[in-house]
Order: structure tokens, then sequence, then C-alpha cells
């Protein structure tokens, strides 16, 4: 299967701070999603982009499938930002495999 | 439109007892999932489905056996639990191959 990397695994920030999460894959992928794990551990689907660039709000994420990698851009953050972001790519077989995560704190 | 219903939030168990985790979609989706998450980690898919009456093995399926007996049902079962079993266990559907996969909340279990 996949490996699927993500950097950093560990990020603070004051509020208001824009930061930027990257997502590397071994293989090409067909489709990629992000998920945000909240504090009481629910996965909230925020982007379903297996290429080209998305937004919804504050939020945005470009695939760049040519070259194995997915970023996730967060601007202003909150601390309702906080949290583990994931990233999971599928290549064939219908498996979704997942990153270790990046863990996000952010400080009022 | 509740999406995906996972039975129980919680439960504890000896090792050695059996217990059946229950994921319910509303959604009318053909692909469901199953996934453990342990601490630190991103989630490992267990057993998956790709329609009714299917099932296939993930990247960790020993110790586990589902079933998909009804489309909007997917069950996991553990035949004699044990401490390793622990984890937080997540169900997931998707309507098709290059669709999403939509999340349940999630069931912790803890075995002692």
């Amino acid at each position: 299967g996949i490996q699927v990397e993500q950097s950093p695994p560990d990020l603070i920030l004051q509020e208001g701070a824009n930061s930027t999460l990257r997502c590397n894959f071994s293989d090409s992928v067909n489709n990629l999603q992000w998920f945000h794990q909240n504090p009481w551990g629910q996965l909230i689907n925020l982007f379903y982009i297996p290429s080209g660039t998305k937004q919804n709000g504050r939020l945005s994420a470009t695939t760049v499938a040519t070259e194995r990698y997915s970023l996730l851009y967060i601007s202003s953050s909150q601390t309702t930002d906080s949290g583990v972001y994931f990233c999971a790519g599928e290549t064939s077989g219908s498996r979704l495999t997942f990153g270790e995560g990046t863990q996000l704190t952010v400080n009022p | 439109n509740a999406g995906v219903t996972q039975t129980p939030k919680f439960r504890v168990l000896k090792t050695g007892q059996s217990m059946t985790l229950l994921c319910a979609q509303d959604m009318n989706h053909e692909y469901m999932y199953w996934y453990r998450q342990d601490p630190g980690m991103g989630l490992r898919l267990i057993h998956y489905s790709v329609g009714e009456g299917t099932t296939a093995k993930g990247e960790v399926p020993d110790g586990y056996n589902v079933s998909r007996l009804k489309k909007q049902n997917f069950l996991l079962g553990l035949e004699s639990a044990a401490p390793s079993q622990t984890s937080v266990y997540f169900c997931a559907s998707r309507r098709g191959g290059n669709q999403p996969q939509h999340f349940g909340d999630g069931t912790r279990l803890s075995i002692l």
C-alpha cells in the first residue's frame, strides 16, 4: 500500500496566525481527503480533493496529483481549529490510507 | 438525516469476552468500512465492504470478523477480545469508489 507522510507533526499557533499543513504520498492517488479530528474525537470531513484547489471559509486545500502532495491552508486561525488534522489517500481497491496527523494547538 | 451511526459509544470488556459493534448508515451508500485508531496514530483499516453480502480484509483484520447482511448495516465482531484490541473504532461509508468517506463518531472500546 501507499505511504502517507504528514508534516509538521505538531504545530502551535497564536490565534489569528496562518498555517500550512503538508501531506506527501509515496504513489499517485485517485482519492484524497482531509479531516479534522476535534478534541471530542469526532472526524470532520474538510475536503475531498483528489486534484486542484478548493476553499471553504478560512480553510483551503490544494492537491498536486502529479507531484504526489497536498496542502491544507488555515488562515486567521481560531482556538476552535485546535485538534488533529489527517490526510488520507487512496490508490485503488477502495482503501484509504491515513497519515499520522498534525496536532494543531491554537492559543488565545 | 443521521448519517453514520455507531452503537455502542463506549464499552468495557474482559479478556475473552465477545461483542459486536454495529454501524448503520441511512444514505444508501454501497461501501462501508471499519477502522481502528490507536493513541497518537492515524486510522487503520480492519475490514470493508463494497456492497451488500460482500466483505474484504483491510490492513489489520486479525481477531475481527464482519458481516454485511443488509446494505445499511455493517457489523464488526470480536470473538475473543484481547487487550491489544483496546482502541477507538470508526465506521465509515461512501456512495461509490470515487466519492468521499463519511465517518461515524466512533466507539471507544476498552478490554481489561
